[in-house]
């Protein structure tokens, strides 16, 4: 079964270091990869995509994020974090079925950063 | 993001009847409704397509979706549960395909008491 798995359910880092938040995908096909960013009370919002070509892809706001096929995986990357960067985190894989297509997200990763 | 509203923002309901609403001022075909549980990712719930319902998740029968134009989603709800509880989005994409990003509105959060 097609699934996204982000073992971190939390995350806490310092203002200013690195960041790397993980995501593992299990897709049959060629996945198409997606980060979503979601802010307190607010609607997700995409930081990046993949779907093909260079393995890493930039973002919006400094993040950054590495595909890798024979790792499965996906994840997310920042050099220096701020805290406005404090949110919940979700890795999403879009499924293709038939005549249509969804997306299947992780189960998130609360990022916090603290001074 | 203003693009996409949502209606109401807050929803407290005992066991009664009551729709939510979406509009999409993007220009999209495809509008769907996703639920969020406490602590929980979003899971979909309905899609449209060009106003056809073309997916149908395994949701309990008291939740009906509508699609007036392409530009609008109503979620009707009738006697909720309290397993209802959660932030209902309201999301659009240009055409539904693989390949496109989601857009959200800020979504609506059901209380049941």
């Amino acid at each position: 079964a097609q699934s996204v798995t982000q073992p971190d359910a939390r995350v806490t880092v310092s203002e200013g270091a690195s960041l790397q938040l993980r995501c593992k995908y299990s897709y049959s096909a060629t996945p198409y990869l997606f980060w979503y960013v979601q802010y307190p009370r607010q609607g997700l919002q995409l930081l990046l995509k993949y779907y093909s070509g260079d393995p890493v892809v930039q973002g919006v706001n400094g993040f950054e994020a590495e595909f890798s096929k024979s790792n499965s995986s996906f994840h997310l990357r920042k050099a220096s974090v701020h805290w406005s960067d404090s949110a919940v985190y979700f890795c999403a894989v879009s499924i293709t079925s038939s005549s249509f297509s969804k997306l299947v997200f992780g189960q998130g990763t609360s990022l916090s950063v603290v001074p | 993001n203003t693009k996409i509203t949502q209606s109401p923002r807050y929803l407290i309901l005992g066991r009664a009847n009551k729709s939510l609403e979406c509009e999409q001022h993007l220009g999209h075909n495809a509008m769907y409704w996703y639920k969020q549980s406490a602590e929980k990712p979003p899971e979909l719930m309905f899609l449209y397509n060009l106003k056809q319902l073309i997916r149908n998740e395994t949701v309990p029968s008291r939740f009906i979706p509508e699609c007036p134009d392409s530009s609008k989603l109503l979620l009707h709800i009738s006697a909720v549960d309290p397993e209802d509880s959660a932030v209902y989005f309201c999301a659009s994409s240009p055409w539904g395909t693989t390949n496109e990003r989601l857009f959200f509105g800020h979504g609506t959060k059901l209380s049941v008491l």
